[in-house]
């Protein structure tokens, strides 16, 4: 079956402007992740969805990330007025949503952003 | 706050050699435990996983032991081979609140025919 989807695979952009990110996530799976990963770093958690709603949104690092998941499936991410800092891949994962500790999170191929 | 350590890389093996990554973790509670990998050009998977204390994970010719004593998780495989070339991440959930993943800064491994 299909697995997570990203759109766009790449994203440039320039300082200050804004970008959506999108996550497809598995069908039927009612949890999902997203992570941002720098270069020669481990994925950084920002935030999970269990259903519509944002379990734990503690990782976004600032007023300036938002993400939503108004059905239930696909997610968007938003950066606002992006920073230079900001350009990192960025991963979504999904899972069934037995629970984080014994779930297996599937990891889509990720969005490249710079922000030149 | 929780965390994750493991060895730097790369680790440079030839084939059929011994493989150990070492990973140490400092958590709250009794967090699960994963590894993770990412071969060239795809997306991360997960490698195998133990939800509480003396569990082995095993997975492909892969195993990791759960050892609480030494809040360690370090990935072993008896035979590497040159398809096992890829980045290798340890990671943790905390069981404690919040469903936040911890991920290790990874290993990469290169392994020679």
């Amino acid at each position: 079956g299909a697995g997570v989807s990203q759109t766009p695979s790449n994203k440039v952009t320039e300082k200050g402007k804004y970008v959506e990110l999108r996550c497809d996530p598995i069908s039927g799976h009612t949890a999902l992740y997203w992570y941002r990963q720098s270069l020669g770093q481990g994925p950084e958690f920002l935030i999970y969805f269990q259903g519509t709603g944002a379990a734990d949104d503690s990782g976004l690092p600032n007023d300036r990330f938002f993400a939503v998941r108004p059905e239930g499936s696909v997610s968007t991410l938003k950066i606002q007025r992006t920073e230079r800092g900001d350009s990192a891949m960025y991963l979504c994962a999904s899972s069934s949503g037995q629970g984080p500790s014994t779930d297996t999170q599937y990891f889509g191929p990720g969005t490249r952003l710079t922000v030149l | 706050g929780n965390s994750v350590t493991q060895m730097e890389g790369p680790v440079t093996l030839s084939e059929e050699a011994f493989l150990t990554i070492n990973c140490t973790y400092t958590a709250t509670g009794y967090p699960s435990l994963f590894w993770y990998v990412q071969y060239p050009g795809e997306g991360l998977q997960l490698l195998l996983k133990a939800t509480k204390a003396d569990d082995k994970g095993s997975n492909k010719g892969f195993e990791a032991t759960y050892r609480k004593e030494t809040t360690s998780f370090h990935l072993e495989k008896g035979s590497v081979q040159v398809s096992d070339s890829a980045v290798y991440f340890c990671a943790l959930i905390s069981n404690t609140g919040g469903f936040k993943t911890i991920f290790g800064a990874g290993t990469r491994l290169f392994v020679k025919a």
